[in-house]
Order: C-alpha cells, then structure tokens, then sequence
C-alpha cells in the first residue's frame, strides 16, 4: 500500500475554508484515495473518495493533481464541529478484502 | 445507508475474564469486515481481517488465541477478548466494506474496553 504523509496538525478559525494536503508519491494505478474524518472515541467517518480530477460531496471537496502524488481535502467555512483527526489512506479495495491501513492523521484545531 | 453498529459501546471487565465485542452492519452485507484497535493519541492498528464463512487473518504481532474473530454471518462479526489483562485496554473498531455503496469501508462507532 502506498504511504501517505500530512501535516500532524492544522489550526484554523470558524468560517474559514481548510486544505489538508497528503503526500502519496507511491501511489498504484489501481489505487482509490479515501479521507476520513474521526472524533475522540468515535469510529472513523467517511468524507470523500476520488481517483484523479476533482470531487465534491455535500461536505467536502478533493482535488487530486494529473500525477497523483498528492491530494487536498478542501472543507469549506468549517466551524468549532470540524475539529477532528482527519485521515488521509491510498490502496486498491477493488477485491473488498484488504483493510485500510492508517497513518498519523492530521489534527485539525478549529477556533472561534 | 452503510451503517456498522457495534455492541457494547463500553464495557468494564475484571483481568482473567473474556469479553465478546458485537460488529454487524445495519443496512447492506459484507464478506469481510476488520478489527482495529485504537490506544489514546494514537493512530488506528489493524488486528485481523475477517472473512464470512472462513478464518480470520491476523496482522503481524497480534494473537489470535486471545483475540478470537468469529464472522458467522454476512453481517455479524465477533471479536472475543480471552483472558482480558490491563494492557487490552483499549479502543476497538470495526469496519466493513459494502461493494453495493461504494468502494470503501464504513466503521462502527467503537467499543471501549478497560480492563481493571
């Protein structure tokens, strides 16, 4: 599975629009790439998939370059709610039996 | 949709005892549903894959005498902690991939278990 790296923490303030931006220099041609927000003692949450381009979901967008080799979760005008861990993960579950591997997250610190 | 329950949410449980975690999705089947285990500040740390109708895989390092995974059903997988000692003490997650949602896995809410 190829390795993701992220920032360890993020602060931002309420209204403000947040990228976190994940390195996947290794990435395979088969490979989705999954983000994931989670909350003290809550499981994780998905937010959004995407494969190249540009997704956007009702909560979130992902923008993924021409090469791959990183993306950016983009969460527009978060609130004081939006302060969580947020994993960024890479890997082909097209057969739906490897698991998900996590890194470190990135801790994203909303203020008022 | 995709919904994974988990039961109990917490539980507290004397050392030498066993202790049955419960992960079953709600709303859709899954072949393969995983374990992993959280401690505080830390990142998630898979223990074992487990497959419908089959044996569970183990990660690297973990047990699988103490930690027995039975997946009896498309939708129910069970984690029992045997012989439950204070380092056990834990978060423990499951997950479970739904091919009719979407490429992924969804996670349940998690089960906290501390050992006295």
């Amino acid at each position: 599975l190829a390795k993701t790296t992220q920032p360890i923490s993020m602060d931002s303030y309420e209204g403000q629009e947040v990228n976190i931006t994940c390195s996947h220099n290794n990435i395979a041609t088969n490979d989705y790439i999954t983000w994931y927000q989670q909350f003290p003692s809550q499981g994780p949450r998905f937010i959004i998939q995407g494969y190249k381009t540009k997704v956007t979901n009702e909560v979130a967008s992902l923008f993924i370059p021409a090469d791959r080799k990183s993306s950016t979760l983009s969460l527009p005008r978060v609130s004081l709610s939006d302060t969580a861990v947020y994993y960024c993960l890479v890997g082909d579950w097209g057969t739906g039996r490897r698991a998900l591997t996590f890194g470190s997250g990135t801790r994203l610190q909303v203020q008022p | 949709g995709a919904v994974v329950s988990q039961h109990p949410s917490r539980v507290i449980c004397k050392s030498g005892t066993s202790v049955k975690i419960e992960c079953r999705s709600l709303d859709f089947q899954a072949t393969t549903m995983f374990w992993y285990r959280q401690f505080p500040k830390q990142s998630l740390m898979l223990m074992a894959t487990s497959n419908e109708g089959s044996k569970a895989t183990y990660e690297q390092g973990v047990e699988k005498d103490k930690f027995l995974i039975n997946h009896a059903s498309l939708t129910l997988s069970t984690l029992t902690v045997t012989s439950a000692h204070p380092e056990d003490s834990s978060f423990y997650i499951c997950s479970a991939r739904s091919v009719a949602v979407q490429e992924t896995q969804y996670f349940g809410p998690g089960t906290r278990l501390l050992v006295l």
